[in-house]
């Protein structure tokens, strides 16, 4: 089955800088590629997402890249604010396959 | 649009108690939905999946008799944990999702979570 690695497992920046969070995945079936922000108490909420047939796709301050040679994935958040502090997990699945989700980061924005 | 409401957000209860948490798809018609186990700093377990009007699909280890699992229609699935034991205590999250000809690879769209603690 699917294995997802997701690096660093924390990370704190100051307000304003950018936060990089990096994801791996093992099979290369996989072709679609969700982030969640999971605020505490609550459940998980995307925040984009990327299909194998691009490579980079932007929202706003949030960007992800997919690398399908290396099957590896980020996560880029620029500006970063307080409100972005949460635990950020990456996820990989392929056509109606299940999800199979990373470990989770916990961003700590420091302002 | 795609709001996924969980009910309830928060329950406690004696040992041996059985729990129904109710996850509902708001706004869209949920083919399948996913049930989620999260323990402390953990990521999230799935624990079943339920594809309206059939038989729920456990993940291996999940007990399908302490775990029920009901998706009777489009908007509506419901877990019970059977005569809970403290044990049990945790945050479970549903999810949603709408499949069709031509629709893989959808986001999922997660509920707030039930936390439950059992005494």
């Amino acid at each position: 089955g699917e294995n997802v690695e997701q690096h660093p497992s924390t990370l704190s920046v100051q307000e304003g800088d950018s936060a990089v969070i990096k994801c791996t995945y093992s099979d290369s079936a996989s072709n679609y590629f969700p982030w969640y922000k999971q605020e505490l108490g609550k459940g998980p909420q995307l925040i984009i997402d990327i299909r194998s047939n691009v490579g980079e796709k932007k929202d706003q301050r949030i960007a992800v890249t997919l690398n399908k040679t290396a099957k590896h994935f980020s996560l880029h958040i620029t500006e970063t604010q307080p409100e972005d502090s949460a635990v950020y997990f990456c996820a990989a699945s392929g056509g109606y396959q299940k999800v199979t989700f990373g470990t989770g980061t916990k961003l700590q924005v420091i302002p | 649009g795609a709001v996924v409401s969980q009910h309830p957000s928060r329950v406690i209860c004696k040992s041996g108690t059985s729990v129904k948490i109710e996850c509902r798809s708001l706004d869209f018609q949920a083919t399948t939905m996913f049930w989620y186990r999260q323990f402390p700093k953990q990521s999230l377990m799935l624990m079943a999946t339920s594809n309206e009007g059939s038989k729920a699909t456990y993940e291996q280890g999940v007990e399908k008799d302490k775990f029920l699992i009901n998706h009777a229609s489009l908007t509506l699935s419901t877990l019970t944990v059977t005569s809970a034991h403290p044990e049990d205590s945790s945050f479970y999250i549903c999810s949603a999702i709408t499949y069709g000809a031509g629709l893989s690879n959808q986001p999922q769209h997660f509920g707030d979570g039930t936390r439950l603690s059992i005494l």
